[in-house]
């Protein structure tokens, strides 16, 4: 089974803080997403890896920066968290050696920026 | 035009029901389609995974994709209370194509 681990499950930060959170995936999937999912507008996507040291944006990037120096380590940071970045935050993965497409999600961090 | 277009219900229904959840999209390029059942405060789980058109069926579940419709379904036959989640259908063209997610629609299963 793919196993999909973000280092907090709750968070609550300040206005303008570096936030950082953390996926680690055990199943050597190259590829990596970061979406938020907000009551209404559903899976937005953040950011995407490829690959070690690659990224790409995704539909929302404005306020968030990404770190992938090993393959199973995916990291969101926020680097001054607003308000309007309150939200739950889902890393998931994918293989892309095979011709599946689906994605493995871990199981969120809902934070909140006060 | 949204490329995919999920009814967020709510949706109540009672245990033994059968349920129907839909959605449809805009661009016939799209040849993978996914549910994703989703637990209040947990990540997405895939459920089931479909290529191209026709039906498949596990368990109590059955996804069908029409693609001369663009409409893609889920069956629950036998409703249960743990059924209760939001489910999202996801699509994708292939390749390294992103996964492109509906909005979710929230079932409730009540006993």
């Amino acid at each position: 089974d793919v196993k999909v681990t973000q280092s907090s499950r709750y968070l609550v930060k300040r206005t303008g803080e570096k936030v950082f959170l953390e996926c680690v995936q055990d199943m050597d999937h190259e590829n990596m997403f970061w979406y938020r999912q907000d009551p209404g507008l559903g899976l937005r996507l953040i950011y995407f890896s490829y690959d070690v040291k690659m990224k790409e944006k995704g539909d929302i990037p404005e306020g968030y920066s990404v770190s992938r120096e090993k393959k199973e380590r995916f990291s969101l940071i926020l680097e001054s968290a607003s308000t309007n970045q309150t939200s739950m935050y889902l890393c998931a993965t994918r293989d892309s050696t095979g011709f599946s497409y689906e994605q493995y999600f871990g199981p969120g961090t809902r934070l909140t920026v006060t | 035009q949204k490329e995919v277009e999920q009814d967020p219900g709510p949706l109540s229904v009672p245990e033994g029901a059968i349920v129907s959840l839909n959605c449809t999209y805009s661009n016939s390029a799209f040849q993978y389609f996914m549910w994703y059942r989703q637990y209040s405060r947990k990540g997405p789980e895939l459920l089931m995974y479909t290529y191209s058109s026709g039906n498949k069926e596990d368990g109590r579940f059955t996804a069908q994709v029409d693609k001369s419709s663009k409409y893609i379904s889920l069956f629950i036959r036998d409703s249960q209370p743990s059924d209760s989640a939001t489910y999202l259908c996801a699509i994708s063209r292939g390749g390294s194509e992103k996964l492109v997610f509906g909005k979710g629609t929230k079932l409730t299963v009540n006993p």
